[in-house]
């Protein structure tokens, strides 16, 4: 089955940094792009960042673009978002994400429940 | 960016109703298009994928159809576990830009 199970959220105040993990089991971690889509408080879905399976091809949404970093671990089965210069607007739940392989159809197929990021003072 | 717009913002239905939603790409995204439903204080879920092929284990009552700019989900008959929020994504570029939901609420 697979799981996706992400940890690391808090409250941070304006301009501090946070780590985010999503620690993934039931499939062959290194051969999927993996991503995160994050969803503030009664707002809609903003995918954030993607990452290849070999690290090769990393993309960003403008918005977090050079204060967000994407990694990931394949021996420890583990992605990761470094956030860094945080404000208020970056205050969402942040969901860990699979890419699905099918041919077309690079989208979402399992997604983790999320865990909060507050940014406030 | 390609912006996506679906219509409406919100729906008001009754059980056994047929439902239609839309969506609008701001320019062709052949049939990269994809839909999720999405219940309070959950992750969101796959229901189509491609415009019009339906993921596995949901129910045959979801439709997709569509290409190029103009895209629709319809359920057939609505179930009361079917009211939620409904996101239509684009995949054919990077930022893969989610259009602004669609609530369907029980009239």
């Amino acid at each position: 089955e697979v799981q996706l199970v992400e940890s690391g959220g808090g409250l941070v105040k304006p301009g501090g940094s946070l780590r985010l993990s999503c620690a993934a089991s039931g499939f062959t971690f290194s051969s999927y792009t993996m991503g995160w889509v994050r969803q503030a408080p009664g707002r809609g879905l903003e995918w954030v960042s993607s990452i290849s399976g070999g690290s090769s091809y990393i993309y960003y949404a403008d918005s977090v673009k050079g204060r967000f970093t994407i990694s990931r671990d394949n021996a420890k089965n583990s992605l990761y978002l470094q956030m860094n210069s945080l404000r208020a607007e970056d205050t969402a739940m942040y969901f860990c994400a699979r890419e699905s392989q099918i041919p077309g159809a690079a989208t979402a197929d399992y997604w983790g429940q999320g865990t909060l990021v507050t940014v406030s003072s | 960016d390609i912006q996506m717009t679906q219509s409406p913002s919100s729906l008001s239905a009754s059980v056994g109703d047929r439902v239609t939603i839309t969506c609008r790409a701001s320019q062709s995204i052949s049939n990269s298009l994809n839909w999720f439903q999405q219940k309070p204080g959950t992750a969101p879920k796959l229901l189509i994928y491609t415009a019009s092929n339906l993921q596995s284990g949901v129910p045959s009552r979801f439709s997709g159809s569509g290409s190029g700019t103009d895209f629709t989900l319809t359920i057939s008959s609505l179930q009361p576990e079917d009211f939620a929020t409904y996101y239509c994504q684009q995949s054919y570029r990077t930022p893969r830009t989610f259009g602004q939901g669609t609530k369907l609420e029980i009239k």
